[in-house]
């Protein structure tokens, strides 16, 4: 079946450090691949998506880039800050499925100032 | 802006006793998901409906989980009897018919004593 494998945590940052959040996948055909966040006490939020190979997906500074070949969505952001302190997901939706999603086991980020 | 609202948030209870969750997505969303998240892992699907008819309930457990959507609106998720294994945080979301973002609600975290 499905499958989503993240880096483990947590990974402790300073500010204005370079992020990288590895994420491999396995699916047959051709699946969707987000990036939830989830802060403190909240539910899920999409932070990016991309939906074919080499797509890349953007948003409030990070990003990820759908690479087919390596089966992989790696996240990152050149600069992270405090407020970015959250646990990530990756996460893909199978290629006419529905919108199922099948989840990794999150990446906890600890950002100090 | 248009949330997915869940009650309650919180919840205790014994063993043995049964518990109720409900849910009500953001208006005009067809599909409803309820997921499963227990602590230090991502969110797993437990049942997808579309309007009031269930698409897939694979891995509810249906021995003591129930699911219904009577009106096509909001959810309810049911469990009877609740065991020591099922705290977790109850994640319920939904999206369009035809889209793949899910919007996520807060979530309702369950403790069983």
């Amino acid at each position: 079946g499905d499958s989503v494998t993240q880096m483990e945590g947590p990974v402790t940052l300073s500010e204005e450090a370079f992020l990288t959040i590895n994420c491999t996948y396995t699916a047959t055909g051709y699946p969707s691949l987000f990036w939830y966040v989830q802060y403190p006490g909240e539910g899920l939020q999409l932070l990016l998506k991309a939906t074919k190979a080499d797509d890349k997906g953007s948003n409030k500074g990070f990003e990820a880039t759908y690479r087919k070949e390596t089966t992989s969505f790696h996240l990152e952001k050149g600069s992270v800050q405090v407020s970015d302190s959250a646990v990530y997901f990756c996460a893909l939706s199978p290629n006419n499925a529905g919108n199922m999603l099948t989840f990794g086991g999150g990446t906890r980020l600890m950002v100090k100032p | 802006e248009a949330e997915v609202a869940q009650s309650p948030r919180y919840k205790i209870t014994e063993k043995s006793q049964a518990v109720a969750f409900w849910c009500d997505p953001i208006s005009g969303h067809a599909t409803l998901y309820w997921y499963r998240q227990i602590l230090g892992q991502g969110p797993e699907l437990l049942v997808q409906f579309q309007d009031e008819s269930v698409v897939d309930d694979s891995q509810l457990p249906k021995d003591r989980f129930s699911a219904e959507r009577l009106k096509g609106v909001d959810s309810t998720l049911k469990i009877q009897p609740a065991e020591l294994g099922d705290s977790a945080m109850y994640l319920c979301a939904s999206s369009t018919t035809f889209g793949d973002e899910q919007f996520f609600g807060p979530g309702t975290r369950l403790t069983v004593l």
